[in-house]
């Protein structure tokens, strides 16, 4: 089967760093997304990755173990705008284009 | 210029009506998805389409039916609307479907069975 976990909801404060955790289990890999979306708008590419390793971007950096069946998404020095849903997401190895979405963590960002 | 145009953004209508969502994009891409969300904001492929060609078509009642007229336009027609039809429908597009394609969601369209 295929599962992919992620918490339901997260707080934070301004000015901190966060790390929303994602693990799973599929039948194949190609590659693991992060995608943010805030409330009533479209989901948006974060990030990409596909080899073991950390990616960097700016304020927002994401972590694969595919050993682990395990990533994160660190986001740094947080903004209110940051405030939204972050979603994980394993393109299955069976369809390339097949997104498998986790259900989303929910991040508050507090003053 | 809006790369993945989605209409219409609201759709109310009640039980057992036929209706259709319009998607369009302009980046040139050659596939293209929908995406059902659902009220727990579970996001869930439907359909993709590469090169006006059906490549996954996920266990979705056959009320659904996409249209591709051509490699820009991806559309949704629904038949006889259930009431747990009712979501947030995502149409997305990609350059192809290599890995790390990165998809481009549409603004939405919710639906609202009534």
């Amino acid at each position: 089967g295929q599962n992919i976990d992620q918490p339901t909801e997260m707080t934070a404060t301004e000015g901190a760093i966060v790390q929303i955790n994602c693990t799973y289990q599929t039948s194949g890999f190609n590659g693991l997304f992060w995608y943010q979306q805030h409330a009533g708008e479209a989901p948006t590419f974060l990030s990409y990755n596909v080899l073991d390793g950390l990616e960097e971007k700016g304020r927002f950096s994401s972590f694969l173990s595919r050993s682990k069946g395990y990533s994160y998404l660190l986001l740094k020095e947080l903004q209110m705008k940051d405030s939204a849903s972050y979603l994980c997401a394993v393109e299955n190895g069976g369809s390339q284009g097949n997104l498998i979405f986790g259900k989303g963590t929910k991040l508050s960002v507090k003053p | 210029d809006t790369a993945v145009s989605q209409t219409p953004k609201y759709l109310v209508t009640q039980m057992g009506n036929d209706k259709s969502i319009k998607c369009e994009q302009n980046l040139g891409h050659d596939t293209m998805y929908w995406y059902k969300q659902d009220s727990k904001k579970f996001l869930k492929i439907m359909f993709s389409y590469n090169n006006k060609e059906l490549i996954i078509n996920e266990t979705v009642p056959n009320r659904f039916s996409p249209k591709s007229p051509d490699k820009a336009h991806l559309n949704l027609h629904i038949n006889s609307l259930e009431l747990g039809d009712s979501a947030v429908y995502f149409c997305a597009s990609s350059r192809g479907t290599m890995s790390a394609d990165t998809q481009y969601f549409g603004p939405g369209t919710r639906l609202t069975v009534l």
